[in-house]
């Protein structure tokens, strides 16, 4: 019955490697979005689509990319790895790109680089 | 720009003890309003958000929140605190009607509950 669901929860690896982290949405929403929280807690958007169409995409390094197969999904495809990408990225979606929309969000994918 | 200020970066108080979580922020016309609360180890929960009419909001686990457009505040209050309420709890401030994902996120209070 989870809402908005990644894998992994927890990954390790090292410097240059490739790594995706997964993201479904169960609740028929437009909106997806992937958000990066740094070791101070703050929560910085990085992406948005909707409806399979990227609509935000902020000040972040091109080795970040995003992926919607579907609407249900967001991938985020992260390519050599930097110490500085440590961070709990965090998925999440709504019903629609308006501000008023309720956002879900996921439990979060803490990434470690070593 | 939209801003948000959360003056209080640990707040520590005993069980059964009122809270009142402060929130400051800063935009030029209507905001919307939101808190969410982050458990060790969890994804974000959102507590309760206002965008309109009645400026006391009621949320989900006995929060509420009031708008207060004079000092630009959005504070979050409970009456009775229980341990479980132990988080990390994010302000954040959108503008209305664009992506809801614009959100600005506050730093984040942590919040410590005394048996």
């Amino acid at each position: 019955d989870t809402a908005v669901s990644q894998t992994p929860k927890y990954l390790v690896t090292q410097m240059g490697n490739d790594k995706s982290i997964k993201c479904e949405q169960n609740l028929g929403h437009d909106t997806m979005y992937w958000y990066k929280q740094d070791s101070k807690k703050f929560l910085k958007i990085m992406f948005s689509y909707n409806n399979k169409e990227l609509i935000i995409n902020e000040t972040v390094p091109n080795r970040f990319s995003p992926k919607s197969p579907d609407k249900a999904h967001l991938n985020l495809h992260i390519n050599s790895l930097e110490l500085g990408d440590s961070a709990v990225y965090f998925c999440a979606s709504s019903q629609g790109a308006s501000g008023s929309n309720w956002v879900y969000f996921g439990p979060g994918t803490r990434l470690t680089v070593t | 720009a939209q801003s948000v200020t959360q003056p209080d970066i640990h707040i520590t108080v005993s069980e059964g003890a009122s809270l009142e979580l402060r929130c400051n922020y800063s935009y030029g016309a209507t905001p919307y309003l939101f808190w969410y609360v982050q458990s060790p180890g969890q994804g974000l929960q959102l507590l309760l958000k206002y965008f309109s009419g009645d400026t006391l909001v009621q949320g989900i686990k006995g929060f509420e929140a009031e708008f207060k457009r004079s000092q630009s505040s959005f504070n979050l209050r409970k009456p009775s605190v229980h341990w479980s309420d132990a988080a990390e709890y994010f302000c954040a401030v959108g503008p209305s009607n664009t992506n809801a994902g614009k959100s600005t996120f506050g730093d984040g209070t942590t919040l410590t509950v005394k048996p």
